[in-house]
């Protein structure tokens, strides 16, 4: 299957410092989406990207789609103790049928 | 409310004994899926369904069963599990094809002995 890798693996903050986390793969992809995992829950979606170049924001969140369509980025403001969790970056198909998940960048904020 | 339940939230089973678990949304979501979990690995797709009666697998569907008899309804069947079958999984729905937004059930922490 595809491989999407993701750095970091892990992070641990200083509540109120910004993050920086990005996604790359083997393949192109003409949809990105991030995902945020609450500690015991499901993911669930922060921001989908449909356009290389596209930037897009959702409060303190920001991610851009890359312009080889084979990265993304995701960028997180003033860090606060609710944004722990693991973020997964997902690449949709061109089919649309399967979404295609990487490993996982673990968040930790020290208050 | 709109939601994907999994069920049982925790299990822990022998190795060889046949097992389900369900998973149930009330949203009309023609796509199905499920993922397994495990450290460094992210999510893994194991099957996939597009609507009733059409499934395929994902990237590991070894050792798996699925079914999709009812829209709401899209049971993992593990006929005979391993230890390395041992794992967190999830059940996800979204609208269709190229929808991307998957609503997520609250997983099912699975141990084979």
């Amino acid at each position: 299957g595809q491989q999407l890798n993701q750095s970091p693996q892990s992070m641990f903050i200083q509540e109120g410092e910004d993050v920086s986390m990005n996604c790359t793969s083997s393949s192109i992809f003409n949809t990105w989406l991030w995902y945020k995992q609450d500690p015991g829950e499901g993911p669930v979606l922060l921001i989908a990207l449909y356009k290389a170049g596209e930037l897009t924001s959702n409060g303190r969140l920001t991610a851009q789609f890359g312009i080889t369509r084979k990265d993304s980025f995701l960028n997180i403001s003033a860090s606060i103790p609710s944004d722990v969790g693991i973020y997964f970056c997902a690449g949709l198909s061109n089919t649309g049928n399967q979404f295609y998940f990487g490993t996982g960048t673990s968040l930790t904020v020290i208050p | 409310e709109a939601q994907v339940t999994q069920n049982p939230r925790y299990l822990i089973t022998v190795t060889g004994k046949k097992l389900t678990v369900t998973c149930s949304q009330n949203m009309n979501h023609e796509y199905m899926s499920w993922y397994r979990q495990d450290p460094g690995l992210g999510l893994r797709q194991i099957y996939y369904s597009m609507n009733v009666e059409v499934t395929d697998k994902g990237d590991v569907p070894e050792g798996y069963k699925v079914s999709r008899k009812e829209k709401r309804n899209f049971p993992l069947i593990l006929e005979s599990p391993s230890p390395n079958q041992t794992s967190l999984y999830f059940c996800a729905s979204r609208m269709g094809q190229g929808v991307p937004e998957a609503f997520f059930g609250q997983g099912t922490r699975l141990t084979v002995v």
